[in-house]
């Protein structure tokens, strides 16, 4: 089974729009960490959230933890092509940094 | 932060053939980490590269046909063995440190086995 859900599992807008990508699960977590990855690249750490209830901003990107910090969302505002990629959520179930990732949510933006 | 470099960037190799990926970090980290990734997915953890010691194996793979070497805390190396098409994949190395572990991946590998 998967600890992380990630939902949808792909995302296509138009540039402009806005679109929410989700990480749940049924176990609390110390961290949560977002990655986003281009075709041909590794993962790239976008943000990792550790405080219950945090909302950190990376420019047009919004991330929260849950209160119960069991799950976490993305928000990207008026997104980019840029913007297009595979983000992955991960966790550390064990706080011994083996991290397990979410199935992943490809996001297409077209122009 | 952590700078990875992976070698080679992608290779086609024959099935029965073995292939050794090597990973390179520009600073001292505490672990390091190897996955498999088919494009487009998630991706799985295939070992813990242990500075030292022997890696720590996830549930699926075995160290006769993933062997890892770690000699020192900014190098490691993992050899696919005797390939079949199923290993075709994407091989990603990481490293981690800090008390969050935030971790940061090498370009990856892209192998096929025909």
């Amino acid at each position: 089974t998967q600890l992380l859900e990630q939902s949808p599992q792909f995302l296509s807008i138009q540039e402009g729009e806005n679109l929410t990508v989700y990480c749940n699960s049924s176990s609390v977590f110390s961290s949560l960490q977002w990655y986003r990855q281009e075709p041909g690249e590794g993962p790239v750490l976008l943000v990792t959230v550790v405080t219950g209830g945090e909302v950190k901003k990376l420019k047009r990107l919004t991330f929260q933890f849950g209160d119960a910090r069991k799950d976490s969302s993305l928000h990207i505002t008026a997104a980019q092509p840029g913007d297009t990629g595979l983000y992955l959520c991960a966790a550390n179930p064990s706080s011994r940094g083996k991290f397990q990732f979410g199935a992943g949510t490809q996001v297409v933006v077209t122009p | 932060s952590a700078v990875i470099s992976q070698k080679p960037s992608r290779d086609i190799c024959q099935r029965g053939t073995s292939l050794t990926i090597q990973c390179q970090v520009d600073s001292q980290v505490t672990m390091m980490f190897w996955y498999r990734q088919q494009p487009g997915q998630s991706l799985t953890l295939i070992a813990t590269a242990n500075q030292g010691s022997e890696a720590t194996y996830e549930s699926g793979f075995v160290i006769d046909k993933f062997p890892i070497s770690r000699p020192n805390l900014t190098f490691s190396t993992l050899t696919v063995s005797n390939m079949s098409p199923e290993d075709s994949s994407i091989y990603l190395c990481s490293a981690a440190g800090g008390g969050l572990y935030e971790q940061y991946f090498g370009p990856g590998t892209r192998l096929t086995v025909t």
